[in-house]
């Protein structure tokens, strides 16, 4: 089992350019998380989904939107990228939504200039 | 006010020693609580859950103190792949989401 997956692990993005970040899992799981790690900060929470079909808000999602594709995979996108987006975005999932043992990806660094 | 803070660190210890990190939160209605472990460039794992009797696992203890709204992680005999940062998560049971520290960064050293 691979776990979960990102892609990509690194991006340079110039400012007002679109991206998605893709995150796939294959542990079954009902909950999909996106996260951004930025120095002193930890992490904080963008979006989640709860169970397939369904997605909220986080702490911090403005300049982002996600689709939960099926069950498998959650994506992030950034429609007009701000040097205030760089950032590293982990990816994770959990069995169920409150479970408190999430499994996370390798990560994405992402530079926007 | 951070909702969960920790001492950055670096927290620098030679091989063997005893170190301790603690962690402070600002909700008392913070139901749950945890250690993950980040290796340096690397995605977060879960370490340990805390429970108010303090567990144990091997040589890492975790203590919950409610009344003072800390939790602590204590590690002995420190080895070299002890090496990481070590992050505090609180939930609250009604947000049910895992609200993360910044990290505390331990280097064990040879």
């Amino acid at each position: 089992n691979a776990g979960v997956t990102q892609t990509p692990k690194f991006q340079v993005l110039k400012t007002g350019q679109s991206m998605t970040l893709q995150c796939a899992q294959d542990m079954n799981h009902n909950s999909m998380y996106w996260y951004r790690q930025d120095p002193g900060m930890g992490l904080r929470l963008i979006y989640y989904s709860a169970s397939e079909g369904t997605t909220d808000k986080g702490e911090v999602p403005n300049g982002y939107n996600v689709s939960r594709l099926n069950k498998r995979e959650f994506s992030l996108r950034l429609e007009s990228a701000a040097p205030s987006q760089t950032s590293v975005y982990f990816c994770a999932s959990s069995d169920w939504w409150g479970d408190n043992e999430q499994f996370f990806g390798p990560g994405t660094r992402l530079t926007v200039l | 006010r951070k909702e969960v803070e920790q001492d950055p660190g670096p927290f620098n210890v030679p091989e063997g020693a005893t170190v301790a990190f603690n962690c402070t939160y600002s909700n008392s209605a913070s139901q749950s609580f945890f250690w993950y472990r980040q290796d340096c460039r690397k995605e977060p794992k879960l370490l340990m859950s805390v429970y108010s009797s303090g567990n144990e696992d091997g040589r890492f203890t975790a203590q919950l103190n409610r009344a003072s709204q800390y939790i602590s992680l204590l590690i002995r005999d420190s080895k070299l792949s002890d090496s990481a940062t070590y992050l505090c998560v609180v939930t609250l049971s009604s947000a049910r989401q895992l609200t993360f520290g910044s990290g505390t960064q331990l280097t064990v050293l040879p």
